[in-house]
């Protein structure tokens, strides 16, 4: 069964402390890891989709990362407007026949001015 | 249409009513999927469609829950005899083609049940 656990749950920073959020995963032939960004009431909001490990991404103050087992989430000089939760959700292989994504938790930042 | 468009986009109904769902994907996209997300939770894979395939119904939760797709575009999701714990935003997203190809969601449907 395909599992995706991000850490932490929550995370409080002051505009400008640069951090990073974590996806730990298990999934059967990774075909592609994706982080999504949501806000209060809307829906996910596409951001990076990763193939292979060493991969990287970037868009604006956001760097998304790929190992084997993991991926993060840098967020560099954070802005208030960056408070969301951020989501992390992993597809598996062909083979599995399975082509819906299995999402973590989310871990819900706060960027205080 | 531009994105996935839901609707309604709130919905409040009585213990064992039915209620529909609807969901337009982005033009042109073959596959679609509804996932569900109670208030503080991760999302909970649904039903998935592609194409004229079979679809996908392994995370329906119950009988009571059921989707069609018609026209390989406009789908419905229909749960019947609602419960409290129903309660949640149903989410619709669609993609063209399947693996590995971006997955973009609607705003939702917001759904509670007195």
């Amino acid at each position: 069964e395909d599992q995706v656990t991000q850490s932490p749950e929550a995370l409080r920073l002051q505009e400008g402390e640069s951090s990073s959020l974590n996806c730990s995963y298990t999934v059967s032939g990774l075909r592609g890891l994706f982080w999504y960004r949501q806000d209060p009431g809307k829906g996910p909001e596409f951001l990076f989709t990763l193939y292979s490990a060493g991969e990287e991404k970037e868009k604006e103050r956001l760097k998304a990362t790929l190992t084997k087992k993991e991926s993060f989430l840098h967020i560099t000089a954070p802005k208030p407007e960056d408070s969301a939760t951020y989501l992390c959700a992993v597809q598996a292989g062909v083979d599995t026949g399975r082509r819906a994504l299995t999402f973590g938790s989310g871990t819900r930042l706060q960027v205080q001015p | 249409g531009a994105g996935v468009s839901q609707s309604p986009s709130n919905k409040v109904t009585e213990k064992g009513k039915d209620v529909e769902l609807r969901c337009d994907p982005i033009s042109g996209h073959t596959a679609l999927y509804w996932y569900r997300q109670s208030l503080g939770q991760g999302l909970e894979f649904l039903i998935y469609f592609q194409g004229n395939s079979a679809p996908d119904k392994s995370g329906l939760p119950s009988d009571r829950f059921s989707a069609e797709r018609t026209g390989g575009s406009v789908s419905t999701l229909t749960i019947q005899r609602t419960q409290q714990e129903d309660s949640a935003v149903y989410l619709c997203a669609s993609s063209f083609g399947t693996y590995g190809n971006t997955i973009y969601f609607g705003e939702g449907s917001w759904l509670t049940v007195v």
